[in-house]
């Protein structure tokens, strides 16, 4: 069965750029969420979506946005690029309870 | 604030050691604790998880033993090998898992011949 695809893989942006992400979900899997990874901040909450609903958000800045398509495919969106975002961007796709299988990630570089 | 709290931060155990990595937590309401093993350029990958209702949970050479009342809980690999060398991140959940993970800061384990 395939596993959760994220791409690009990378990304190398300019600051105030905007940049969009793709995920796709193991197939039958309705939740989708994403995760900010770096050195300095570790693993934090983004937001999740099931149904093409926001189910949860995390603290970030409006700057950051997601959607969710009927096939369950996700994207988000970063406007207005900060050196800061440079991170690695995960995406988690679960059934519901229990547990969430990371793609490898998107790895953005912000200049 | 940091609602699990993971140490230590780096460690290096010999072959066929045992490697041990300490979360705690501050909120009550988690009730859905798991660890995630992650390797260079890769995703996380669930090792094992346990809930609240039980004080230890084994499976192969990965135990995880949990304290309610001290709301800690710890991962133990036995018989450490060097393919174990990654960085373990410990987490927790609301709702048995249906609400995000809040993550630990991670281990870096290394695993020395």
């Amino acid at each position: 069965k395939a596993g959760v695809t994220q791409t690009p893989r990378y990304l190398i942006k300019t600051r105030g750029q905007q940049v969009t992400l793709s995920c796709s979900p193991i197939s039958g899997h309705r939740s989708v969420s994403w995760y900010q990874q770096t050195p300095g901040q570790g693993l934090q909450f983004l937001f999740e979506y099931f149904s093409e609903t926001q189910r949860n958000k995390g603290n970030f800045p409006g700057r950051f946005s997601g959607r969710q398509f009927s096939n369950s495919r996700s994207e988000m969106n970063v406007s207005t690029l900060e050196l800061g975002d440079s991170a690695l961007y995960l995406c988690a796709s679960s059934l519901g309870a229990d547990e969430a299988f990371f793609g490898q990630g998107t790895r953005l570089t912000v200049v | 604030q940091q609602q699990v709290k993971q140490s230590p931060q780096s460690l290096i155990v010999q072959k066929g050691g045992i490697s041990i990595i300490n979360c705690a937590y501050e909120n009550t309401a988690f009730d859905y604790f798991p660890w995630y093993q992650q390797f260079p350029g890769k995703g996380p990958a669930l090792l094992i998880a346990i809930r609240p209702d039980v004080s230890e949970k084994k499976e192969g050479r990965f135990t995880i033993s949990f304290n309610k009342s001290a709301k800690q809980f710890s991962l133990h690999i036995m018989d450490s090998q060097p393919g174990d060398s990654a960085t373990y991140f410990c987490a927790a959940s609301k709702n048995f898992g249906n609400e995000k993970l809040t993550f630990g800061t991670g281990t870096r384990l290394t695993i020395i011949p």
